[in-house]
C-alpha cells in the first residue's frame, strides 16, 4: 500500500491564482481530512469528509473547497490564493471497517509546502 | 470547542534519559491519539489511545479519561526521537475530525 499519496509536494503561487492540491489513499478509508499547518499553530482542520459525496467543515475552512466523488480522493481547492494561504497542507485519512487493529488511527500524508507570494 | 494544551512546550534532553509529556484536554473525548513529526515533516501515528495503557518499545501511552489528560513516556530517549509531539482528540463520532494541541517540541542530543 502507498498510504496516503498528496501531490505536489511544493508550490508557489501568485495572490490571485487558483490551484488543487491532491490527495489520494488506497487504504479503504471512509474519512479524509485536510489539515493546515502554521509556525506555533499545531495542526488545524479544514475540510473533512466521512465518506464519498459527504463533506463538512472544519475550523478554517474560507478560501478553500473540496469534494469527494470518490472512496479514494479528497482534493483541496484553493479558489483565490492569498499570502494568508502560505502555509503546509496535509492530507490525512482513517477508518476501514476492514481494518480492526488500526481502525481509527489517521494516517497522513507527507505533506505540500505552499508559499503565496 | 475542546482545548487540548500540551506541555512542556520544548524539552531538551540529553541522549539515554527518560521524558513525560503531558496532553490535558477540556472535554469528554473518545478518540485520542499520539503523533510524532519528525524533522522533516513526516507526521507518523504513535498511538491510538482514547483509555488505558499501551506500549510500543521505548515508548507508552497512559490516558485517564475521567481527569482528560495522557501522558506519553519515552525511555532510553535516542537522537532519532527528535521532533515535536502532537496530542490530538475528537469528541464525539464525528468522522476523524481531530483537534491538535500545540505539540512539544523535543531536541535530544547525542
Amino acid at each position: 500500500n502507498a498510504g496516503v499519496t498528496q501531490t505536489p509536494k511544493f508550490q508557489v503561487l501568485k495572490t490571485g491564482q487558483s490551484m488543487t492540491l491532491q490527495c489520494a489513499q488506497d487504504m479503504n478509508h471512509e474519512y479524509m481530512s485536510w489539515y493546515r499547518q502554521d509556525p506555533g499553530m499545531g495542526l488545524r482542520l479544514i475540510h473533512y469528509s466521512v465518506g464519498a459525496g459527504i463533506t463538512d467543515q472544519g475550523e478554517v475552512p474560507n478560501g478553500y473547497n473540496v469534494s469527494r466523488s470518490t472512496t479514494e480522493d479528497f482534493p483541496l481547492r484553493l479558489l483565490s490564493a492569498a499570502p494568508s494561504q502560505t502555509s503546509v497542507y496535509f492530507c490525512a485519512s482513517s477508518y476501514s471497517i476492514l481494518d480492526r487493529v488500526n481502525n481509527e488511527k489517521l494516517f497522513f500524508g507527507s505533506g505540500t509546502q505552499l508559499s503565496v507570494l | 470547542g475542546i482545548q487540548v494544551e500540551q506541555s512542556p512546550p520544548d524539552l531538551i534532553l540529553q541522549e539515554g534519559a527518560n521524558s513525560t509529556l503531558r496532553c490535558n484536554f477540556s472535554d469528554s473525548v473518545n478518540n485520542l491519539q499520539w503523533f510524532h513529526q519528525n524533522p522533516w515533516g513526516q507526521l507518523i501515528n504513535l498511538f491510538y489511545i482514547p483509555s488505558g495503557t499501551k506500549q510500543n518499545g521505548r515508548l507508552s501511552a497512559t490516558t485517564v479519561a475521567t481527569e482528560r489528560y495522557s501522558l506519553l513516556y519515552i525511555s532510553s530517549s535516542q537522537t532519532t526521537d527528535s521532533g515535536v509531539y502532537f496530542c490530538a482528540v475528537e469528541r464525539g463520532n464525528q468522522g476523524g475530525k481531530l483537534i491538535f494541541g500545540q505539540g512539544t517540541e523535543l531536541s535530544v542530543k547525542p
